[in-house]
């Protein structure tokens, strides 16, 4: 069956604009996850829904900032006036439910702001 | 605020030869995760550990969990080159006072040669 599917795969922006990134979740899941992942280092939170609410926005970096999911399905992450630090990689993951479920990462959006 | 550490962050071993991976946590939680990252690629979920010594085995490596100690270990058995990759493993926020998003380790980059 499909996965979680994002795009674009690749987005270079200069510093100042505002992006867009798009996450279509495993049909049926209910929970979805946005991470930032570095250079070298492990996945970082950002935000979690459960159906269209956010439920926990608190790895969110700054106001800059924001996530939407407005029908329960595929998730916007939408960041304004981006800066250089805001490159990295952005996951994408949705599991069935929320709680102790398998989450399943997308291929992620590798985000270069130059 | 909840820690995820591993170690060794780097390790390179021969073929045939077994090794553990350490993960320790600093909150007190009973969901734990190992992920599987080849370069360029997304998260691959390998074991979900839901429970006090929890133990699961898939093919050459082995995962288990100690919750009163913190501490999960990805023990590898015989290595093969194919299971180079970096490895991390992530606790549920939810432990540590969030919702259900997971916060991982830096992640232990493990090259095996031939």
């Amino acid at each position: 069956g499909a996965g979680v599917s994002q795009t674009p795969s690749n987005k270079v922006t200069e510093k100042g604009k505002y992006v867009e990134l798009r996450c279509d979740p495993i049909s049926g899941h209910t929970a979805l996850y946005w991470y930032r992942q570095s250079l070298g280092q492990g996945p970082e939170f950002l935000i979690y829904f459960q159906g269209t609410g956010a439920a926990d926005d608190s790895g969110l970096p700054n106001d800059r900032f924001f996530a939407v999911r407005p029908e329960g399905s595929v998730s916007t992450l939408k960041i304004q006036r981006t800066e250089r630090g805001d490159s990295a990689v952005y996951l994408c993951a949705s599991s069935l439910f929320g709680g102790p479920h398998e989450q399943y990462f997308g291929p992620g959006t590798r985000l270069t702001v130059t | 605020e909840l820690k995820v550490e591993q170690n060794p962050l780097f390790l390179s071993m021969q073929e045939g030869k077994n090794y553990t991976i350490y993960c320790n946590y600093s909150t007190t939680s009973d969901r734990l995760y190992w992920y599987r990252q080849d370069p360029g690629k997304s998260l691959e979920s390998l074991f979900v550990l839901l429970s006090n010594g929890a133990v699961k085995q898939e093919g050459r490596l082995m995962a288990s969990l100690d919750t009163k100690a913190r501490l999960s270990t990805l023990h590898i058995t015989a290595a093969v080159h194919d299971l180079s990759a970096t490895y991390f493993c992530a606790v549920d926020n939810a432990w540590g006072g969030g919702a259900d998003g997971l916060t991982f380790g830096k992640g232990t980059h493990l090259i095996i040669q031939p």
